[in-house]
């Protein structure tokens, strides 16, 4: 059964630094994997998606990696900003098709101004 | 990117009654959707897969004839909680399936707060 950790659970750094949000998988055999952001009493927003055969993604000030053989994956968030202060969550999809997501226990993030 | 719509965003229901909350992929057609619910600080707790034309696929100790899915088209799928009581009382959020050149990203709905009084 897969299994996905998130590290840490909670981090707080001050606006303008740089950080990196952890996801480790324990099977390494997935289709892609996908990175998100909930907002407190919001649903979820899709941030980047990596396929089994991308090593990373970016999008703005945000870059996924994805080491599939040692089911690891970090999500980097430059000049972090106030607005970035969400809980961050990590999913992976075994298959095409319609198998569902297995969820990251997800990391609080707080930018402090 | 891709958008899902829910509707209602919240509800507020009596204790025995139904309620009804629809979920739209707005701009991509979707064979797949998926319903979520959520507790506070908890993560995710994924209900049932629902695939357009045929029944729901529902998650271990999730009452199906508590929870009925419809899903009538690619572009929407429905959740009527039944009998509603408070402990149904929660977050609801619905997530569809995309399939652009075989990428499968999944997408998620704004959710649904359900409160039974």
């Amino acid at each position: 059964k897969q299994e996905v950790t998130q590290i840490p659970a909670a981090l707080s750094v001050p606006e303008g630094e740089n950080l990196v949000l952890n996801c480790s998988f324990t099977d390494s055999a997935i289709y892609n994997l996908q990175w998100f952001r909930q907002d407190p009493g919001k649903g979820l927003t899709s941030l980047l998606l990596i396929q089994s055969s991308q090593r990373e993604q970016t999008s703005g000030r945000l870059n996924a990696s994805l080491d599939k053989s040692s089911g690891r994956s970090t999500l980097y968030i430059a000049a972090s900003q106030p607005g970035d202060s969400a809980t961050y969550l990590c999913a992976v999809r075994h298959s095409f098709g319609n198998e569902k997501l297995t969820f990251g226990t997800g990391t609080r993030l707080t930018i402090i101004p | 990117g891709a958008v899902v719509s829910q509707h209602p965003s919240w509800v507020i229901c009596k204790s025995g009654t139904s309620v009804k909350i629809e979920c739209r992929s707005l701009d991509f057609q979707a064979t797949t959707m998926f319903w979520y619910r959520q507790f506070p600080k908890q993560s995710l707790m994924l209900m049932a897969t629902s695939n357009e034309g045929s029944k729901a696929t529902y998650e271990q100790g999730v009452e199906k004839d508590k929870f009925l899915i419809n899903h009538a088209s690619l572009t929407l799928s429905t959740l009527t909680v039944t009998s509603a009581h408070p402990e149904d009382s929660s977050f609801y959020i619905c997530s569809a399936l995309g399939d652009r050149q075989g990428d499968y990203e999944q997408y998620f709905g704004p959710g649904t707060r359900l409160t039974v009084t």
